[in-house]
């Protein structure tokens, strides 16, 4: 079974831009959370969504967003940048089973804001 | 509020030993906790999970201890192998649903260096 895809795995965009970052979990999955990894805050939750819905945030700006099409694939949007959304960014996917919350990660996509 | 804590930044062992991987945690509401392996510019893998209903889960070289009590768990790696080197990161959730959905709170990560 392919593990999660991200696309891009680099990105470098400018300030003020803004950036979309794609998820596509292990077939089967219908949960797709979203992370972002910096040295200094280490890995934190952005949001989660199921059957096309978000069910749950972490706090973050507005400016952080996303969304879950039919197909259980995920994109999230980080509009007008900042440097200090230079990170890693993760996605996972999970199956949902009741009292199992075991995530699988994609590669990763590096954003660097100049 | 840090409610996930690896307290040693970095843990060396020799090929052959034990490693043993600590993490505490302060949320009451916490029932699942999950062990990563992390290699840089990756994403984690996991490793190992277990549920507040036990206090043991072991998997091949990979043992997870909980010790509810003391909201305390551990990682033992027996033997340790030079190809376990990497970041080690533990994370925790809830089920309680709402704010719980999808959502891990990790540790800072512990650095393991395997030397052969």
């Amino acid at each position: 079974k392919a593990g999660v895809t991200q696309t891009p795995r680099y990105l470098i965009k400018t300030r003020g831009q803004q950036v979309t970052l794609s998820c596509s979990p292990i077939s089967g999955h219908r949960s797709v959370s979203w992370y972002q990894q910096t040295p200094g805050q280490g890995l934190q939750f952005l949001f989660e969504y199921f059957s096309e819905t978000q069910r749950n945030k972490g706090n973050f700006p507005g400016r952080f967003s996303g969304r879950q099409f039919s197909n259980s694939r995920s994109e999230m949007n980080v509009s007008t940048l900042e440097l200090g959304d230079s990170a890693l960014y993760l996605c996972a996917s999970s199956l949902v089973i009741s009292g199992n919350n075991e995530q699988f990660f994609g590669p990763g996509t590096r954003l660097t804001v100049l | 509020d840090q409610q996930v804590k690896q307290n040693s930044p970095s843990l060396s062992v020799q090929e052959g030993r034990i490693s043993i991987l600590n993490c505490d945690y302060t949320n009451s509401m916490f029932d699942y906790f999950l062990w990563y392996k992390k290699y840089p510019a990756e994403g984690p893998t996991f490793l190992i999970s277990i549920s507040s209903i036990k206090d043991k889960n072991e998997d091949g070289r990979f043992t997870v201890f909980l010790n509810k009590s003391a909201k305390h768990l551990s990682l033992h790696i027996v033997p340790s192998q030079p190809g376990d080197s990497a970041v080690y990161f533990c994370a925790a959730s809830g089920s309680a649903g709402g704010t719980s959905y999808g959502k891990l709170t990790f540790g800072q990560g512990t650095i393991l260096t395997v030397h052969p």
